[in-house]
């Protein structure tokens, strides 16, 4: 079964300093995989996807990921957080030939960027 | 605009309870999909729909039953409510292969 594993549970950070969020994920075919944003309060918001292709994608807010195939890996990264960048971020793995589209999400981090 | 919709936004209900959740998309997707994130914020899908017809239906108590009378509409209806009920319920659709799921509001349910 599939399965998301993200590593820090709980980041403080202050501005300015870079973000770095692990992921690892347990599948053995194709994946697609996704960041997702929780901003308190609010829904979830696609923060970037990765498909196929390039394995380092820019998703918005100045916010990267890096697939790395071998270590099943999917990190996010930021160089440099802002106080609004405090959220929850979830890593999600979907198996394409599925087709159903289910989304498997790992924990979650809790990111806090002090002022 | 909004994309994905749900109503209630909050509901506080007693044990015992029957209620429903509803859900409508306007961005002309074909599955939709509903979500129970916990008090750990831990997301985990609970059903599926494809075009009125369901494909995803996890390990979820029978008690709850989601119905899609369209494909814009997918509502989730749940019988004799318990404690541990208690979550935040997000509907989020997607259009065809993309793979990108679209998230609404949520529906803070609270049993007491």
């Amino acid at each position: 079964a599939q399965s998301v594993s993200q590593h820090n549970h709980h980041v403080i950070l202050s501005e300015a300093a870079s973000l770095e969020l692990g992921c690892n994920y347990s599948y053995g075919g194709t994946v697609n995989l996704f960041w997702y944003v929780q901003y308190p309060g609010q829904h979830l918001q696609l923060l970037l996807k990765y498909f196929s292709g390039d394995p380092l994608v820019k998703g918005i807010k100045g916010f990267e990921a890096e697939f790395i195939k071998s270590k099943f890996s999917f990190n996010l990264r930021k160089p440099s957080v802002q106080w609004s960048d405090t959220a929850e971020y979830f890593c999600a793995v979907n198996a394409p030939t599925s087709n159903t589209g289910k989304l498997i999400f790992g924990q979650g981090t809790t990111l806090q960027v002090k002022p | 605009d909004t994309a994905v919709s749900q109503t209630p936004k909050y509901l506080v209900t007693q044990m015992g309870n029957d209620k429903s959740i509803k859900c409508e998309q306007n961005l002309g997707h074909d599955t939709m999909y509903w979500y129970k994130q916990d008090s750990k914020k831990f997301l985990k899908i609970m059903f599926s729909y494809n075009n009125k017809e369901l494909i995803i239906n996890e390990t979820v108590p029978n008690r709850f039953s989601p119905k899609s009378p369209d494909k814009a509409h997918l509502n989730l209806h749940i019988n004799s409510l318990e404690l541990g009920d208690s979550a935040v319920y997000f509907c989020a659709s997607r259009r065809g292969q993309t793979y990108e799921q679209y998230f609404g509001p949520g529906t803070r349910l609270t049993v007491t």
